[in-house]
């Protein structure tokens, strides 16, 4: 089976510090993507990778940053974390074109 | 803009079929629909997917009508543990990697 992996289930963290959110999958995917859910918003995407080193705007990538440096590690990063950002971030990875997501189980990020 | 179109919520008795509609009037030919389910405190999982003909897995049926633009996700048998919000999503294949999930359906299974 497929494994996302997030580093962290919880976080809490202060106005203007950097976080970083890890994601691994183990299934060889070229495609990783990171979401975020808000209530009544659905998830929406940030940031997505096909590639390693490669990576593509998704609909709200501001103040986020991305880097994957290898194929099975795709993190995010908010340089200064506001209170906005709290939410449930999402990292998901997927096979080819029309693959099908596998999602990790969410890392519900607090910015206090 | 809206691709799909689901109701809110809706409840099933357990151990009956479940039948969640799904309107995509602007479906392009090229176009698939797929379905993914999210469980309370879990990453989305996807069930199913199809392009014109009607599909079946081990999770579910899903039915597309001839004209394309609606489809129904069929539990068959409901199990408490379906308790989900179900997405309807249409991906786009010269955009496909900006995958949009709305609200979804809140499917509730009571005993």
């Amino acid at each position: 089976d497929v494994k996302v992996t997030q580093s962290s289930r919880y976080l809490v963290k202060r106005t203007g510090e950097k976080v970083f959110l890890e994601c691994v999958q183990d299934m060889d995917h070229e495609n990783m993507f990171w979401y975020r859910q808000d209530p009544g918003l659905g998830l929406r995407l940030i940031y997505f990778s096909y590639d390693v080193k490669m990576k593509e705007k998704g609909d709200i990538p501001e103040g986020y940053s991305v880097s994957r440096e290898k194929k099975e590690r795709f993190s995010l990063i908010l340089e200064s974390a506001s209170t906005n950002q709290t939410s449930m971030y999402l990292c998901a990875s997927s096979l080819g074109f029309l693959g099908e997501l596998f999602f990790g189980e969410g890392s519900r990020l607090t910015v206090l | 803009d809206a691709k799909t179109t689901q109701p809110t919520s809706m409840d099933c008795a357990e151990g009956r079929a479940a039948n969640l509609p799904c309107n995509h009037s602007t479906i392009s030919g090229n176009e698939y629909v797929y379905w993914y389910r999210q469980i309370h405190s879990q990453g989305p999982q996807y069930i199913i997917h199809g392009l014109k003909n009607n599909e079946t897995n081990e999770m579910a049926s899903l039915i597309i009508t001839e004209d394309r633009k609606s489809s129904t996700l069929i539990l068959p048998h409901a199990t408490l543990r379906d308790t989900a919000v179900y997405y309807c999503i249409v991906r786009a294949k010269s955009n496909d990697y900006k995958l949009s999930f709305g609200a979804g359906t809140t499917v509730t299974v009571r005993a």
